[in-house]
């Protein structure tokens, strides 16, 4: 098992782009999470799944971002029109039911729209 | 709904000396905590959790916290650090009322010299 892959690991793009993030889990979790993450600041809650189910989605989440996880599997994180607000961090992690497991995070899909 | 603070944005710590990281935490109901570490352009690794039992946890690294349920503290602490230590350190709680799902602190930055 190679833990929770994200890709790409960077990316740039221009105002008013749209961009998709992959984030593949480890194999036997059931529930994925994706944080976003600023210069500075913690992790923030953007949405999870458990399985193929989105669970929630945090206020933070505009009408621009959409979120999939098809089939259980990997997850992808749309971003439509983006705005320069939009730069950061994208985390994505896995676990296996509750947190009280821990969460296995990636190593990221850093962001930077110009 | 919790919430977390780390009581100190920047650390800075010589090789060989001990260090403290403050947090606390608010919530109306029993949580659970964690201490992540994030290396640079790395994702989160988890260092120890509380999830129940003995208050003083020991974790990855040498480090070690203590959770304190009447101050409401998780401080992490290890006694003698090392350059390698030098990364963003987050406290993160969860608990039932919110699913399970980690909310994290701002982060500290801890710097070792030698």
């Amino acid at each position: 098992d190679t833990g929770v892959s994200q890709n790409p690991r960077h990316k740039i793009t221009k105002r008013g782009q749209n961009v998709t993030f992959r984030c593949d889990p480890i194999s036997e979790h059931n529930r994925l999470y994706w944080y976003r993450q600023t210069l500075g600041q913690g992790p923030e809650f953007l949405t999870y799944f458990q399985n193929e189910a989105q669970l929630e989605k945090s206020r933070l989440l505009s009408d621009r971002f959409s979120a999939e996880r098809p089939k259980g599997s990997f997850s992808t994180l749309e971003i439509q029109r983006t705005e320069q607000g939009d730069s950061a961090m994208y985390l994505c992690a896995s676990s296996s039911g509750t947190s009280n497991y821990g969460y296995t995070f990636g190593s990221g899909t850093r962001l930077t729209v110009v | 709904a919790q919430s977390v603070t780390q009581l100190d944005s920047q650390v800075p710590v010589f090789e060989e000396a001990p260090v403290e990281l403050r947090c606390n935490y608010s919530s109306s109901v029993s949580v659970y905590l964690f201490w992540y570490v994030q290396y640079p352009n790395q994702g989160l690794q988890l260092l120890l959790k509380y999830l129940s039992g003995s208050t003083l946890v020991k974790g990855i690294n040498g480090f070690e916290a203590e959770f304190n349920k009447s101050q409401t503290s998780f401080h992490l602490r290890k006694p003698s650090v090392h350059i390698s230590d030098t990364a963003e350190y987050f406290c993160a709680v969860s608990d039932r009322t919110n699913d399970y799902k980690l909310s994290f602190g701002a982060g500290t930055t801890v710097t070792v010299r030698a």
